[in-house]
This record gives C-alpha cells, sequence and structure tokens, in this order.
C-alpha cells in the first residue's frame, strides 16, 4: 500500500507570497493532519479534517487555512508569507479521527525569502 | 494541558551497547503514547505505540517501550545499537478524549559511534 505522499517536497517563495500544499494520504484513510516542524518550536499540530471537515485546529493565525476533498487528498494554504513561516510541513493521515495511529508523509520543506 | 518532555536533546552510545531515551508525560487522563523516529529529510516513521493493556510494547527494528503510569514515564530502550540507528527520535502524547492533535516533545538526537 502506497504511503503519504506530498507534493512538492520543496518550495521557495517570497515574503508576501501565499503557498499551497498537497497531501494524499494513504488509501482508505479519511483523517489527515498537519503539523509544522521548525528548529525553534518543534513540531506544532496545525488542524485536522475527516471526512471533508475541520475537526481540530492548532493555534496558529488564520493566514494558515486548510480543506479536504471528497476523495480525503487534502491542502493547506498559507497566505502572506512571513519569514518564520520557514519550516517542514508535515501531512499525517489515520484511518479515521481519535483513535487511529498516524502515519507521516515526507513532508514540503518550505523556504520563505 | 498535556505536555512531553524528552530529557536529554542528544544521545550518543557505542555501537552495540544499550539505547536508552526517555520520555516523561503530562495528560489528566490515560494517553495514548507514541515513539517516532525521523531520518534526515525524511518524515516521521511510528516506532511504537502504547494505547491500552500490556505496559511493555515492542516496536520495529529491536525497540521497545515501557508505559509506567506511576512514573508517567514510556522510556525507549534497544539492548544493542547499531549505526542505522542514528536519527533523532521523538515522543508523543494524545489524549484520547479531546481529538487526534498529537504532542510532541523537543526530540533527541541519537549518535552511533563504532
Amino acid at each position: 500500500k502506497a504511503g503519504v505522499t506530498q507534493t512538492p517536497r520543496y518550495l521557495i517563495k517570497t515574503r508576501g507570497q501565499q503557498v499551497t500544499l498537497s497531501c494524499s494520504p494513504i488509501s482508505g484513510h479519511r483523517s489527515v493532519s498537519w503539523y509544522q516542524q521548525t528548529p525553534g518550536q518543534g513540531l506544532q499540530f496545525l488542524f485536522e479534517y475527516f471526512s471533508e471537515t475541520q475537526r481540530n485546529k492548532g493555534n496558529f493565525p488564520g493566514r494558515f487555512s486548510g480543506r479536504q476533498f471528497s476523495n480525503s487528498r487534502s491542502e493547506m494554504n498559507v497566505s502572506t508569507l512571513e519569514l518564520g513561516d520557514s519550516a517542514l510541513y508535515l501531512c499525517a493521515s489515520s484511518a479515521g479521527p481519535v483513535r487511529e495511529t498516524q502515519y507521516f508523509g515526507p513532508g514540503t520543506r518550505l523556504l520563505v525569502l | 494541558a498535556q505536555s512531553v518532555t524528552q530529557l536529554g536533546s542528544h544521545v550518543s552510545v557505542s555501537e552495540g551497547a544499550l539505547v536508552l531515551l526517555r520520555c516523561n508525560y503530562s495528560s489528566s487522563v490515560p494517553p495514548y503514547l507514541f515513539w517516532y523516529v525521523q531520518y534526515p529529510n525524511q518524515g516521521l516513521q511510528l516506532l511504537l505505540k502504547y494505547t491500552t493493556g500490556a505496559t511493555l510494547v515492542k516496536g520495529i527494528n529491536g525497540f521497545e517501550a515501557e508505559f509506567k503510569k506511576s512514573e508517567t514515564s514510556f522510556h525507549l530502550t534497544k539492548p544493542s545499537a547499531h549505526m542505522s540507528d542514528a536519527a533523532e527520535y521523538f515522543c508523543a502524547v494524545r489524549d484520547n478524549q479531546a481529538g487526534t492533535a498529537l504532542i510532541f516533545g523537543k526530540g533527541t538526537t541519537l549518535s552511533v559511534s563504532s
């Protein structure tokens, strides 16, 4: 079974731009979560989607948003990029909410200049 | 609020030596506990998890962890380190009543020397 895939793997943007990252979950998985990883803050939860509905949201500004499609694929968007948004963005999928194990993709590394 | 503390940001061992990575958590309810490993330029790979039942959990690559409620600990061990174990290890907790968000520790980098 194919794992979680994320595109693109690497991205360079400039301040003020916006960016969209994509995540395809493991086949059959309906829950997708997003995390931000930085050297300073470590791994932080962004949000979680299940059946196209946002179920949970971390403590991030409104510039960070996401959505999930009917095929469970998910996208996250960051508008008005700031230098501090440079990070590895990880997507994780699970079969369902709450009690299921999350499996992570390879991540998208975003560099904001 | 839940939190995870990993003692020691960097652990160095010799090949063949015991690996011990420490993790303490705080949670008001019985938590689910996880250990993930991250190799350079890769995502997180699940090593093992504790949900309920047996407190000694065996994972992949010879790793195991023991859930000790009285000590609020979930330390990761491996009897004999291999060069390929060099990576960053993350302990995580999830309140299984409050949603799926994982709360991660800051991570421990394991170095293995020959």
